[in-house]
Formats: C-alpha cells, structure tokens, sequence
C-alpha cells in the first residue's frame, strides 16, 4: 500500500458526460501528480500540484482540469467525455518535487 | 527533446532465469534516475534510485546499474520467479519537473 488513495476504482459513464477522480495523497507529502495510461501505453503526464498551486502541465487536454485543495487532497475533472478517454488514471504523490513519487491503485475509466 | 528510450519491449524469459532490461536516456540536465515496477492494472512501484555518483544499486535481485557518461541504465533480474512478470519503466529526473517516463518494457517469466 503506497499511501496515496483514489477513489472511485472504476467508472463508467457515456460519452458526453463529466466525472471528477478524487485523490488523497500520502501524509506529508505535498506534490500531486496526475497521469494517464491507456491500454498497452506508457504514463502520459498530465499535471502537477504543489501545495496548492499548479507546478507544471503536461498534455492534458482543455476538457480536463484539475484542482489541489487545501487540506492536499486533488480532484481531476474530465469533461465532455470521448470514447478515446477510456483509461488508467493514476495519482501519485510526493513530498517535494523530485523526491520519489507514489503511485495509487488508479482510477478505471470506461466510457461507452 | 528529454526521451527516454527503453528496450526490449517485450520480454518472455523461463522462470528461474536472469535478464537485462535497457534505458536509454537524453534528459538533460540529471539529477537521478529510477526504475519502476507495473503489475497489470496496478499502480506502479519504485524498485531502486539512482543518483549521478552511482554506479550499481541492489534491492534483492533487482540489480540495477548507471553509466551517466553514455546516459544508460539497465535493470538486471535474477533467478527471474513468475511474479516478475510485469512492466518496468524507467523514469528520468532532470530536477525540472516533470519527470521523464519510459514507455517500460513489458516481463513475462513463464514455467
């Protein structure tokens, strides 16, 4: 167990629709990472928080926003939903940037 | 471009024997480089870190080793068992965020 919990496990929901991921990361740790993988593909960096604050962005599409609130919990906002967003999406955390991240158990994504 | 590069692929090795897996990597600047575990539909789970001064790394049977010179790593496994199976992925920090992942090399150890 890493430490850093997402919640729901799996999701489905139809095209067009919006869903929020929720992450809560290790005690301690202020870095949130947010990244997707789709089938047989590699991590696609999509954005990170630090504290609050938005550290660095990747490729994450308009459609997606994410949010790290104070209490260091985040929330990963994926809206107008594709069949091409069906995937993995993972949290990780970390104390600072640069430190080893944690990853979650990943948050299951189908949309039909 | 900051990439990196790893090989093979795939594998699929025989249980109880060893295998190297390869990173290849252009992140520049290095500040250290790590290998990262993948059970299917798992989050993954770092194995070793590697700062610029080190060479070779154990945990275990995982053996992993870094040339900062030519900008390679690889990840030896021995006595390979059939829970290695898995994907492995390299993961590259130039200090600026964000880190640089492998696209990993997918393990089958079969009996």
């Amino acid at each position: 167990d890493s430490g850093v919990t997402q919640t729901p496990k799996h999701l489905i929901t139809a095209t067009g629709q919006r869903v929020t991921l929720r992450c809560s990361p290790r005690s301690g740790d202020l870095s949130v990472y947010w990244y997707q993988q789709s089938l047989d593909q590699g991590l696609q960096f999509l954005i990170q928080y630090y504290n609050g604050e938005e550290r660095a962005k990747g490729n994450i599409l308009e459609r997606f926003s994410a949010q790290q609130f104070p209490d260091l919990h985040s929330e990963l906002n994926l809206s107008s939903l594709e069949l091409g967003d069906s995937a993995l999406y993972f949290c990780a955390s970390s104390v600072v940037a640069g430190d080893t991240i944690y990853f979650g158990e990943g948050s299951w994504l189908t949309v039909v | 471009k900051n990439q990196v590069e790893q090989s093979p692929q795939s594998l699929i090795i025989l249980e109880g024997k060893n295998c190297t897996l390869q990173c290849n990597y252009t992140v520049s600047p290095f500040s250290n480089l790590r290998w990262y575990k993948q059970d299917t539909g798992r989050g993954p789970v770092s194995l070793t870190i590697m700062t610029f001064s080190e060479n070779t790394k154990s945990n275990g049977r995982y053996t992993a080793t870094l040339d900062a010179d030519t900008k390679q790593s690889s990840l030896h496994i021995t006595a390979s068992q059939l829970s290695d199976s898995a994907s492995y992925i390299c993961v590259v920090n130039s200090g600026n965020t964000p880190l640089v992942f492998g696209k990993g090399t997918r393990l089958s150890v079969i009996a």
